[in-house]
C-alpha cells in the first residue's frame, strides 16, 4: 500500500521564478490539503482539495494555486517566488468522510529553497 | 491568543525518564487532537488522536484531554533517545462542509538524552 509521495524532494528557485510541486495521495484517499512549513514552526494550511475543487483555502496570497486531477493527485503552483516562500511543503491525504478521526497522512515534504 | 500553544523547548529527558508535553488551545469547539511526531528534516507523523475527555493509551504514549480546561498533554513512559523529535500538537474542529482542518501548534522538541 503506498503512501503519500511528494515530488521533487528538493527545489532550488529565484526569486521572482515559478513552481510546480507534486502530490500522490495515499491508496483509497480522495482529499488533498497543502501545508507550508517555515523552520521552527508548525505547519500552516495552504488549501485543500476535493473532487478537483478548492474546498477550503488558508490566509495565503494567490500566487500559490492548486489543482486536483481525477486520479486524486493535486499540484501546488507558486508564482512570482519571493524569499520567504522558503520552506518546507508538505502534502496531507486524507478521507472526506474521515468524521471525527480525521487524520491526515503527510507526504516527505519537498524542500523549496528561494535565492 | 495563539489557537494552539505549546512550549517550544527544548525539554530535555533522561533515557528511561516519562516525558510530559502539554499544549492548550482556545477554541472551544474543536473536537478532535492529534500528536503528531516530527524528525528534523522530516514530515510529520500522527502518533496520537484523541476526541473524549480523559486518558488515551497506546504502548508507551498516553494521550490526555481536558476540554474544560482547554488543555491535552501527551505523556512518553520510558523515554528513549530515538523519542527525541518535536512534537506537534493539533485540533481539528468541524466546519459546514466537514472538511476538518487541523490547526498545528509550533511543536515542542524533545530531547531524550542517555
Amino acid at each position: 500500500d503506498a503512501g503519500v509521495t511528494q515530488s521533487p524532494t528538493h527545489l532550488i528557485k529565484t526569486r521572482g521564478q515559478q513552481v510546480t510541486l507534486r502530490c500522490s495521495p495515499k491508496s483509497g484517499h480522495d482529499t488533498v490539503s497543502w501545508y507550508q512549513q517555515a523552520l521552527g514552526q508548525g505547519p500552516q494550511f495552504i488549501f485543500q482539495y476535493y473532487e478537483e475543487e478548492e474546498r477550503q483555502r488558508g490566509n495565503f496570497p494567490d500566487r500559490f494555486s492548486g489543482h486536483q486531477f481525477p486520479n486524486y493527485s493535486s499540484e501546488l503552483n507558486v508564482n512570482a517566488l519571493l524569499l520567504g516562500d522558503s520552506a518546507l511543503y508538505l502534502c496531507a491525504s486524507s478521507l472526506l468522510r474521515g468524521g471525527l478521526r480525521h487524520e491526515q497522512f503527510f507526504g516527505p515534504g519537498t524542500r523549496l529553497t528561494v535565492l | 491568543q495563539k489557537e494552539v500553544e505549546q512550549n517550544s523547548g527544548p525539554l530535555s529527558v533522561p533515557e528511561g525518564a516519562i516525558a510530559s508535553l502539554n499544549c492548550t488551545y482556545s477554541d472551544r469547539g474543536s473536537q478532535s487532537f492529534f500528536w503528531y511526531r516530527q524528525y528534523s528534516g522530516k514530515s510529520p507523523e500522527l502518533i496520537m488522536f484523541i476526541y473524549s475527555n480523559g486518558d488515551k493509551e497506546d504502548g508507551r504514549f498516553t494521550a490526555q484531554l481536558n476540554k474544560a480546561s482547554q488543555y491535552v498533554s501527551l505523556l512518553i513512559r520510558d523515554s528513549q533517545p530515538s523519542d527525541s523529535a518535536t512534537y506537534l500538537c493539533a485540533f481539528v474542529r468541524g466546519d459546514s462542509g466537514g472538511s476538518y482542518i487541523p490547526t498545528f501548534g509550533r511543536g515542542t522538541s524533545l530531547i531524550v538524552h542517555p
